[in-house]
């Protein structure tokens, strides 16, 4: 079955830095790539995503890139701040389809200030 | 629009004893998924709903694990009996059928002691 490996599990940067962060995946058929926030005790929250037509996307400080034959996918943050501490969940939609999705174990982002 | 509601938010039983959980998906969204998230991991699909059918229930532990989703709408997850293992996060998700997107519920901790 389809196999999702994210790293880092933890990465800290200075305020105002970029951060990135990694996902391979094992399912070529899998069309949709979505990035999840999670803050302490609350709900993962979609904050961007990518399907497999579309090498990048962008929005505003947050950009996910997409290199379908290496199968794998990456989230860069600019400019972050302290608000963007939290945990990160890349996902896979898997049996060629996009409902059905595999996530990644996280990564814990600090953002000093 | 209003999002998952899921109750109870938290919930402490000992092993052996049973428990419900209760998700409201987002109006009008036909898929539900419920999964299950173990403390420094990412969540993982116990089972998918289309309307009130299920789609894929492979990797709900069927022995002591079921979900049911009557009329189409809200769903119910229940544990019967509980292992210490059991110990996690449930979240309850939902995707309109026009879309790829999940949303995710506030999710309900369970503590087996």
């Amino acid at each position: 079955g389809e196999n999702v490996e994210q790293h880092p599990s933890t990465l800290s940067v200075q305020e105002g830095d970029s951060a990135v962060i990694k996902c391979t995946y094992s399912d070529s058929a899998s069309n949709y790539f979505p990035w999840y926030k999670q803050e302490l005790g609350k709900r993962p929250q979609l904050i961007i995503d990518i399907r497999s037509n579309v090498g990048e996307k962008k929005d505003q400080r947050i950009a996910v890139t997409l290199n379908k034959t290496a199968k794998h996918f990456s989230l860069h943050i600019t400019e972050t701040q302290p608000e963007d501490s939290a945990v990160y969940f890349c996902a896979a939609s898997i049996q060629g389809g996009s409902e059905k999705l595999v996530f990644g174990k996280g990564t814990k982002l600090t953002v000093n200030p | 629009e209003a999002g998952v509601a899921q109750s109870p938010r938290y919930k402490i039983i000992e092993k052996r004893q049973s428990v419900a959980f209760w998700c409201n998906p987002i109006s009008g969204h036909a898929t539900l998924y419920w999964y299950q998230q173990i403390l420094g991991q990412g969540p993982k699909l116990l089972i998918q709903f289309q309307n009130n059918g299920v789609v894929d229930d492979s990797q709900l532990p069927k022995d002591r694990f079921s979900a049911e989703r009557l009329k189409g709408v809200d769903s119910t997850l229940k544990i019967q009996p509980a292992k210490l293992e059991d110990s996690a996060v449930y979240l309850c998700a939902s995707s309109s059928t026009s879309g790829n997107e999940q949303y995710f519920g506030p999710g309900t901790r369970l503590t087996v002691t």
